[in-house]
């Protein structure tokens, strides 16, 4: 079965300095990838995602991500962090049942703060 | 464009109380639909999902429904609230394909 891995429950990080967020997925197929953030008491938004081609993907907001199959991994990147960006961020992997369309399975979430 | 509403925002309720959250679509046709709940300091849950009016699949086995009377609408619903009921209710749709998910804002909901 499929799953995502998110090691870092909480991750505090200065304000300007890089972040990268870390996410490992188990799928045997070519996994469809993604990144969402979610805000306090808000909806999730979506911030990337990956099906294929390139594997450095461009996002809102500033962020990146990189899908590296030979680590199972798919991190998030920012070069500069902003106050705004403190939030919750969910990796997920997309399973392609037929049955269950294009059903999501997320990881347990990383709460990044960031210090003025 | 692509539109999800999602209501109430809040709610509090009773134990053994009913519930009903509903959740509509806009702007596309035929969309798959899910429940997710988010209980506190922890990660999303998938409860319920639909591929199409009147198909609904259930991930685990709870208190709850889930029925999707239009095509659009796709409602969450218990007969008897139960504490462990409380968290966050998010809903979502997608189009076909490789289409991502779009959340709702969400619903928060406190049975006391």
């Amino acid at each position: 079965a499929q799953s995502v891995t998110q090691p870092d429950i909480h991750i505090t990080v200065s304000e300007g300095a890089s972040l990268e967020l870390r996410c490992n997925y188990s799928y045997g197929a070519t996994p469809y990838l993604f990144w969402y953030v979610q805000s306090p008491g808000q909806g999730l938004q979506l911030l990337l995602k990956y099906f294929s081609g390139d594997t450095l993907v461009q996002g809102i907001k500033g962020f990146e991500a990189e899908f590296k199959r030979s680590q199972s991994s798919f991190n998030l990147r920012k070069p500069s962090v902003h106050w705004s960006d403190a939030a919750e961020y969910f990796c997920a992997v997309r399973i392609m049942n037929n049955n269950a369309g294009n059903m999501l399975t997320f990881g347990g979430g990383t709460r990044l703060m960031v210090k003025p | 464009s692509q539109t999800i509403h999602q209501w109430p925002a809040t709610l509090v309720q009773p134990v053994g109380s009913p519930l009903s959250l509903e959740c509509t679509v806009e702007g596309t046709s035929n969309p798959n639909l899910y429940w997710y709940r988010q209980a506190a300091g922890r990660g999303l849950q998938l409860l319920f999902y639909s591929v199409g009016i009147g198909q609904i699949s259930s991930e685990v086995p709870q208190n709850l429904s889930a029925s999707r009377p239009q095509d659009r609408q796709f409602i969450l619903s218990s007969k008897k609230l139960l504490l462990s009921d409380s968290g966050f209710y998010l809903c979502a749709f997608a189009g076909q394909g490789s289409s991502p998910l779009h959340f709702g804002n969400g619903t928060r909901l406190t049975v006391t």
